[in-house]
Formats: C-alpha cells, sequence, structure tokens
C-alpha cells in the first residue's frame, strides 16, 4: 500500500495570509490526524477527523482548522498567519481493526512564515 | 492532564552497549503507550507498542504503572539505532490523540 502523502513538502507564506494543506491517508484508513512539530513545543496534537466528523481537538486557536472529505483525504487550514505558525505540520492515517492504535505517519509539509 | 516526559535530549553510547531511553508519563487513568522513532531522512514511525509486548528490532518496553514509566531498553546498541526516539500515549482507545514527550537523540558510536 501507498503511504500517506503530504502536499505541498515546502511553503513560504507571509504573515497575514491563509495556507491551505492536503494530506491523503492509506487507502482504507479513515482516521486522520494533524500534528503541528516545533523545536521550542515538539510535537502537538492539532485534531483528528474520522468519516467526515471532527472527533478531538487540541489546543490551538480557531484559526487552525480542518475537514475530511468522502473519500477520507484531509485538508487543514490556518488564517492569518503568524510568525510562530512556522513549523513542520504531520498528519497521520489510522486504520481499524489490529492496529487501530498505530497511527502511520506523512513526511510532512515544511511551512516557514516570514 | 496528560503528560509525557523524556528527560534527556541526547543520549550517546559505543555500538555493543546497553541502551535505556527513559520515559514518564503522567495520566489518570490506563493509557496507551508507544514509542516511534525516526531516523534521519525518514518519517516518524511506530516502533513499538505496550499492549503488543513484542520485541522489536531488539528493543522491549515495560509499562510500570506504579512508576508511571515506559522506559525502550536494548541490551546492545547497534550504530542503525541511532535516531530520534518519542514517547508517546494515547489516552482514550478509538480517538486518535496522541501526546508526545519531547524525544531523546540516540547517537550510537562505532
Amino acid at each position: 500500500k501507498a503511504g500517506v502523502t503530504q502536499t505541498p513538502r515546502y511553503l513560504i507564506k507571509t504573515r497575514g495570509q491563509q495556507v491551505t494543506l492536503s494530506c491523503s491517508p492509506i487507502s482504507g484508513h479513515r482516521s486522520v490526524s494533524w500534528y503541528q512539530q516545533t523545536p521550542g513545543q515538539g510535537l502537538q496534537f492539532l485534531f483528528e477527523y474520522f468519516s467526515e466528523t471532527q472527533r478531538n481537538k487540541g489546543n490551538f486557536p480557531g484559526r487552525f482548522s480542518g475537514r475530511q472529505f468522502s473519500n477520507s483525504r484531509s485538508e487543514m487550514n490556518v488564517s492569518t498567519l503568524e510568525l510562530g505558525d512556522s513549523a513542520l505540520y504531520l498528519c497521520a492515517s489510522t486504520g481499524q481493526g489490529a492496529n487501530s492504535e498505530t497511527q502511520y505517519f506523512g513526511p510532512g509539509t515544511r511551512l516557514l512564515v516570514l | 492532564a496528560q503528560r509525557v516526559t523524556q528527560p534527556e535530549k541526547l543520549l550517546s553510547v559505543f555500538k555493543g552497549a546497553p541502551v535505556e531511553l527513559k520515559c514518564n508519563y503522567s495520566y489518570s487513568g490506563s493509557p496507551e503507550l508507544f514509542w516511534y522513532v525516526q531516523y534521519s531522512r525518514q518519517r516518524l514511525q511506530l516502533l513499538l507498542r505496550h499492549i503488543s509486548r513484542e520485541s522489536i528490532k531488539g528493543f522491549t518496553a515495560d509499562l510500570n504503572k506504579g512508576e508511571t514509566s515506559f522506559h525502550l531498553k536494548k541490551p546492545f546498541a547497534q550504530e542503525e539505532d541511532s535516531a530520534m526516539y518519542y514517547c508517546a500515549l494515547s489516552g482514550r482507545t478509538g480517538f486518535q490523540k496522541l501526546v508526545f514527550g519531547t524525544g531523546t537523540r540516540l547517537l550510537v558510536s562505532p
């Protein structure tokens, strides 16, 4: 099976702009989670989607939002970008059954806000 | 509050030496505990989970509920074990929210 893919891999934006990141899960996986990774804060959970519904949410401001489509692909959006949003954004997909607790991570999208 | 603590940022050992990467957690309940690993230029991947009780690449980890620890161990380190290791917990089965520690970089020298 193909792994989790994320597009784009790199992005440069300026403060105040908005950005949309995309994640395609492993075929058959219905859960997609998003994480932000920074040198200062480490890996932090953003939100999780399952069957097009947000099932869990981390402690991030409302500028961070997401959605999931019927084919399980997911997007996350960050509006009014701030310098502190510069980070590696990871998504992970999870299947069902015996490995239902295993998250498979994508390569990440590296966002730089200038 | 859910919290995972990895006290060592860097652990440097020689090939063949034993390795122990420490992980302590705080959670009011019965968490699921995991170790994830990230090798150079590769994506984050699951190494092992406590519920499986497996030994992966020679690594084992035992959940000690009394000490709230989930230390990762390997009796003889190999150079290819050099990587970033993250301990993580999940609080509710079926809800994919992982709380990660800050990670420990393991460097195995020849």
